[in-house]
């Protein structure tokens, strides 16, 4: 069973930061490039940023602003968000999710095959 | 980067209505680039189709995908109970991928 499981959110300042994580299993990790995608509470879905197979390749929002850093570990299936600088408008739900096919390449805008179930930052003073 | 809008807000049906849902891109979507979403209060989105017409492994037949270049449709042919959320579209064929605003399919 293919399993996404975020954690690290919560409530932070302006101006704070975060780390969020992703723990990925029932599938080769290591083999995909990972995305972080964001909801604000009642709101559309927003991608952040991804990365691909290898850290090779990464891309990032513009709204992101050299804010955010991802990274993976793929030696523990693991996926990273680091949120600097937060602001008010970052509040929402982060997804992490992935490529829909395993891939060696650049990475590629694209759909998203598994969704973990999200984790909440909510950035208020 | 590439708008996605989509019509109606919200869709008021009853079971085994047939439910119609549009995407309308501000400029053509490279190769039928163009997937759909459901997702249900308190859960994460789920991929329903791809490639504008491709089914995701375990989606029922009565979901159907069909468009192309700016104009897309979602097809719910008999609604169930268990349709009733929220659907996005998302564009992937140039950077960013971007999503629509969202239609709302609820219980009439």
């Amino acid at each position: 069973e293919v399993q996404l499981v975020e954690s690290g959110g919560g409530l932070v300042q302006p101006g704070r930061s975060l780390r969020l994580s992703c723990v990925v299993s029932g599938f080769p990790f290591e083999k995909y490039a990972m995305h972080w995608v964001r909801q604000a509470p009642g709101k559309g879905l927003e991608w952040v940023s991804g990365l691909s197979w290898n850290s090779g390749s990464v891309a990032y929002a513009d709204f992101v602003e050299g804010r955010f850093t991802i990274s993976r570990d793929n030696a523990k299936n693991s996926l990273y968000l680091q949120m600097n600088s937060l602001r008010t408008e970052d509040t929402g739900f982060y997804y992490c999710a992935s490529d829909p096919i395993a891939s060696t390449g650049p990475l590629v805008p694209t759909y998203f095959d598994y969704w973990g179930q999200g984790t909440l930052v909510t950035v208020s003073s | 980067e590439i708008v996605l809008t989509q019509s109606p807000g919200t869709l008021s049906l009853s079971p085994g209505e047939r439910a119609t849902l549009s995407c309308r891109a501000s400029q053509s979507v490279s190769s039928s680039y163009l997937a759909w979403y459901q997702q249900k209060p308190g859960q994460a989105p789920r991929i329903l189709i791809y490639g504008a017409s491709s089914r995701a492994t375990g989606i029922p037949d009565r979901f159907s995908g069909s468009g192309s270049a700016t104009d897309f449709t979602l097809t719910i042919s008999r609604l169930e109970t268990e349709d009733f959320a929220v659907y996005y579209c998302q564009q992937y064929g140039y950077s960013p991928g971007t999503f629509g605003q969202g239609t709302k399919v609820e219980i009439k």
